[in-house]
């Protein structure tokens, strides 16, 4: 599979301010897109994924955006909170190949 | 409980000396790849396998090998290691490629070669 960019590698936010991360992918035909999560010291971890028939998904606080025209993902946190100071990565249709991920920095 | 199990956590060890960092998934999964992390280069593929006996180079498979005897086992060797190979190691691994399914990671190997 082709690899997966991001437009920022950090991004820095208030306390209960929201955050979005960005992602821009190459391959045209992916259906399959995954947001990972990566604590320091940690593996990533699952947090959404977003199939390519839908254009928004949404969790608990954090909903993924898909413009297929564009090729573009994104990751947006509402009332950012300092446990989601973390390193974000997307992947697409399984690929295991990954970037170099944004560094979200949540301000007190 | 499904997870992805690196060993050890951490190591130091001297230029030279062969290691292995093995990892094993009790998931069945049929993919399972290696990763280097150095600070501002994000997650780097080593080696991944799609199935048993089946191994493929990443990105950056220079002075690694693997093996993939069995579905549940990954180990990674280190044959002569040289300072550059510190890093924050993970394995990881998923059902399948290519597929709709997402990868589980293990906790981490943090090795230092002095």
């Amino acid at each position: 599979g082709e690899s997966v960019g991001l437009h920022l590698p950090t991004l820095s936010v208030q306390e209960g301010d929201n955050s979005i991360i960005n992602c821009a992918y190459s391959n045209s035909a992916s259906d399959y897109f995954i947001w990972y999560k990566q604590e320091s010291g940690k593996g990533p971890q699952f947090i959404i994924d977003i199939r390519s028939n839908m254009d928004k998904r949404q969790g608990q606080r954090v909903t993924v955006l898909l413009n297929k025209t564009v090729k573009h993902l994104s990751l947006q946190i509402a009332a950012t909170q300092p446990g989601d100071s973390a390193v974000y990565f997307c992947a697409e249709n399984g690929d295991m190949r990954f970037g170099a991920g944004t560094r979200l920095t949540v301000k007190p | 409980e499904a997870q992805v199990t690196q060993n050890p956590r951490y190591l130091i060890t001297v230029t030279g000396k062969k290691l292995t960092v093995t990892c094993s998934q009790n998931m069945n999964h049929e993919y399972m790849s290696w990763y280097r992390q150095d600070p501002g280069l994000g997650l780097r593929q080593i080696y991944y396998s799609m199935n048993v006996e089946v191994t493929d180079k990443g990105d950056v498979p220079e002075g690694y090998k693997v093996s993939r005897k069995e579905k549940r086992n990954f180990p990674l060797i280190l044959e002569s290691p040289s300072p550059n190979q510190t890093s924050l190691y993970f394995c990881a691994s998923s059902l399948s490629t290519g597929g709709n399914t997402e990868a589980f990671f293990g906790q981490g190997t943090r090795l230092t070669v002095v």
